[in-house]
């Protein structure tokens, strides 16, 4: 089945403990992007990928890194989280030059104490 | 810069209604444009993808158009049920370099038994 994994699907954590949260697609996509959402300010883009070791800041990237160092796999990493960054988190992927929609992940919501 | 825009915010109906979610955008220049369901907390949905050279797609009771030149586009569900009460987001994949999605702030959607 095409999909894209994220995980953990909730995370509970302290400011300042360094996470990560996983994202894998099995669908060979070259373009693959983090979001999060919050009630009121919507979807916003948190870094995206054009392809392997290709990554760029979306619109909210402050506090975060990316990596992509195989095609599937497209990691976000909260170095030190804070509590602003409490979200649920959304990573997707899409064939390149607009061939196609988005798929996205299940989601993750993360709280930081 | 692009701007998306869904009219209502909220919307609830009786069970059986045909009913139609709005969606506007403010620039042309798109690769295709998504429509999503949420339901509370919960993940992202695909219903519809329209690409930019089409008019309309249809999957079972939802049918959604794009009038790209007008900047519109229209999520018509027929015979609405509550397993639809749900949020519906509408997403314009914008063309140019990042290929982000531009995101509507979604509407509301309750269907009453």
């Amino acid at each position: 089945e095409a999909q894209v994994t994220q995980n953990p699907r909730y995370l509970i954590t302290v400011t300042g403990k360094k996470l990560t949260v996983t994202c894998s697609q099995n669908m060979n996509h070259e373009y693959m992007s983090w979001y999060r959402q919050d009630p009121g300010l919507g979807l916003r883009q948190i870094y995206y990928s054009m392809n392997v070791e290709v990554t760029d800041k979306g619109d909210v990237p402050e506090g975060y890194k990316v990596s992509r160092k195989e095609k599937r796999n497209f990691p976000l990493i909260l170095e030190s989280p804070s509590p602003n960054q409490t979200s649920l988190y959304f990573c997707a992927s899409s064939p390149g030059q607009g061939l196609g929609g988005y798929t996205f992940g299940s989601g993750t919501r993360l709280t930081v104490v | 810069k692009q701007e998306v825009t869904q009219i209502p915010a909220a919307l609830s109906v009786p069970e059986g209604e045909n009913l139609v979610l709005n969606c506007s955008f403010t620039d042309s220049a798109i690769y295709n444009l998504q429509w999503f369901r949420q339901d509370p907390g919960k993940g992202l949905t695909s219903l519809l993808l329209i690409q930019s050279s089409q008019r309309e797609q249809t999957s079972g009771r939802l049918n959604a158009s794009l009038d790209k030149s007008s900047g519109r586009s229209t999520l018509y569900i027929a015979a609405s049920q509550p397993g639809d009460s749900a949020t519906y987001l509408c997403a314009v994949h914008n063309a140019g370099n990042n290929r982000k999605l531009i995101w509507g702030l979604g509407t509301s959607l309750a269907v009453n038994p």
